[in-house]
């Protein structure tokens, strides 16, 4: 069973629309996180949420806006992309909050035309 | 700011040992990890270190960590070419993530 998933795994989209990014953990943990991972690999915290609730929030452009509807859920949202949001988008999990082990996502490859 | 580095590549050959390095500026940390990424996939954690202890082994891991100059490493005996990968070390109470090593291991 998968642990950490998300939906689509390949998204290819023009300029100036709205998608969203799903991504649900079956694993009862309390914390989600939203990370980019650029063309270089460079991995940087985007959001997290502990029990539904934004914990952090780094310098992300407010079209970015995830969504916890409940603790196994975290979606992302990005309204008018832009061709430098071109990236893979990872949801990852952890129990007991921040620093802890966390389980990710088999990725979202996000190709902004 | 706060800041994880390592080196960019490392290339080795199959059978030889392989060690990654990492240096880091977060000293607040309880746990420090190690996540390896394979190709097309997510990161999934091999192996982690509690910051109370300077050497952890792990069948063929072994995790060193010298808090006084923030530099933990990771050394691969007998690499294979399944563990071609990149390696995210990760001192994590602050999710800091570097740009990992890359590394290549030839037959």
């Amino acid at each position: 069973d998968t642990a950490v998933s998300q939906t689509p795994k390949y998204l290819v989209t023009q300029m100036g629309n709205d998608k969203s990014i799903k991504c649900e953990q079956n694993l009862g943990h309390d914390t989600m996180y939203w990370y980019k991972q650029d063309s270089k690999k460079f991995l940087k915290i985007m959001f997290s949420y502990n029990n539904k609730e934004l914990i952090i929030n780094e310098t992300v452009p407010n079209r970015f806006s995830p969504k916890s509807p409940d603790k196994a859920h975290l979606n992302l949202h990005i309204n008018s992309l832009e061709l430098g949001d071109s990236a893979v988008y990872f949801c990852a999990s952890s129990q007991d909050g921040v620093g802890r082990t966390q389980y990710f996502g088999p990725g979202t490859r996000l190709t902004v035309l | 700011g706060e800041d994880v580095e390592q080196s960019l590549f490392l290339s080795v050959r199959e059978g030889d040992s392989s060690v990654i390095n990492c240096t880091y500026t977060d000293s607040s940390s309880t746990y420090l990890y190690w996540y390896k990424q394979e190709p097309g996939a997510g990161l999934q954690l091999l192996t982690y270190i509690f910051s109370n202890m300077d050497m952890k082994q792990d069948q063929r891991l072994t995790v060193l960590l010298n808090k006084k100059d923030k530099h933990l490493s990771l050394r691969i005996a007998d690499t294979q070419t399944g563990d071609s990968a990149i390696y995210f070390c990760a001192p994590n109470r602050k999710l800091i993530w570097g740009l990992g090593t890359s590394l290549a291991v030839n037959p």
